[in-house]
């Protein structure tokens, strides 16, 4: 059981370059998001999906796209990369018996915008 | 403006000492708080997690305790063991979907 797979797990861009970091779960869950990490901040949430073809902002949405065309992936988008982005990306997967939430989370991508 | 305030920034416990971490919040609409392990190079791993309906919840040696009037909650761990040393966030939501993580602990558990 791979759980939740975070693909690359290292990248370095140059300003105004695109990318999309990779996020796949095996385990069937509806509901997924996307955080970034930085020192001292804690984790934020950039944007999160209920299901396929169902995605909203977090708290932090500016600069990334997402969509949810299967249960299995979710990917990030950065359409024009700035030194600000530079950060952790995780993304996380989960469901219980009564809340979605972020149970299971990848290992993060850790990506450098220079 | 942090909507979870998450104290100590970093807390060193000698082995089996207990290990305490608070968390405040202001928004009344949130009702789930989970708490969160992270190693080194890791994801973070869903701990424990309580509802305000509830003042206590334990799970092994780990512990949370709710204040609903104080607006407070914290994990408690008990016997703590270096195998616990890592980073530890509380968290808190509203609506089920979005999640809002305090700035974490770094806890070291001293042989």
């Amino acid at each position: 059981n791979a759980g939740v797979t975070q693909t690359p797990k290292f990248q370095v861009l140059k300003t105004g370059q695109s990318m999309t970091l990779q996020c796949a779960q095996d385990m069937n869950h509806e509901y997924m998001s996307w955080y970034r990490q930085d020192p001292g901040m804690g984790l934020r949430l950039i944007h999160y999906s209920v299901g396929a073809g169902i995605t909203d902002q977090g708290e932090v949405p500016n600069g990334y796209n997402v969509s949810r065309s299967t249960t299995e992936d979710f990917p990030l988008r950065l359409l024009s990369a700035a030194p600000s982005q530079t950060s952790v990306y995780f993304c996380a997967s989960g469901r219980d018996s009564s809340v979605n939430q972020p149970q299971h989370f990848g290992d993060g991508t850790r990506l450098s915008i220079l | 403006q942090q909507q979870v305030k998450q104290s100590p920034q970093s807390l060193i416990v000698q082995k089996g000492g207990i290990s305490i971490i608070n968390c405040a919040y202001e928004n009344t609409a949130f009702d789930y708080f989970p708490w969160y392990q992270q190693f080194p190079g890791k994801g973070p791993a869903l701990l424990i997690a309580i509802r305000p309906d509830v003042s206590e919840k334990k799970e092994g040696r780990f512990t949370i305790s709710f204040n609903k009037s104080a607006k407070q909650f914290s994990l408690h761990i008990m016997d703590s063991q270096p195998g616990d040393s890592a980073t530890y966030f509380c968290a808190a939501s509203g609506d089920g979907n979005q999640f809002y993580f305090g700035t974490g602990t770094s806890l070291t558990v001293i042989p």
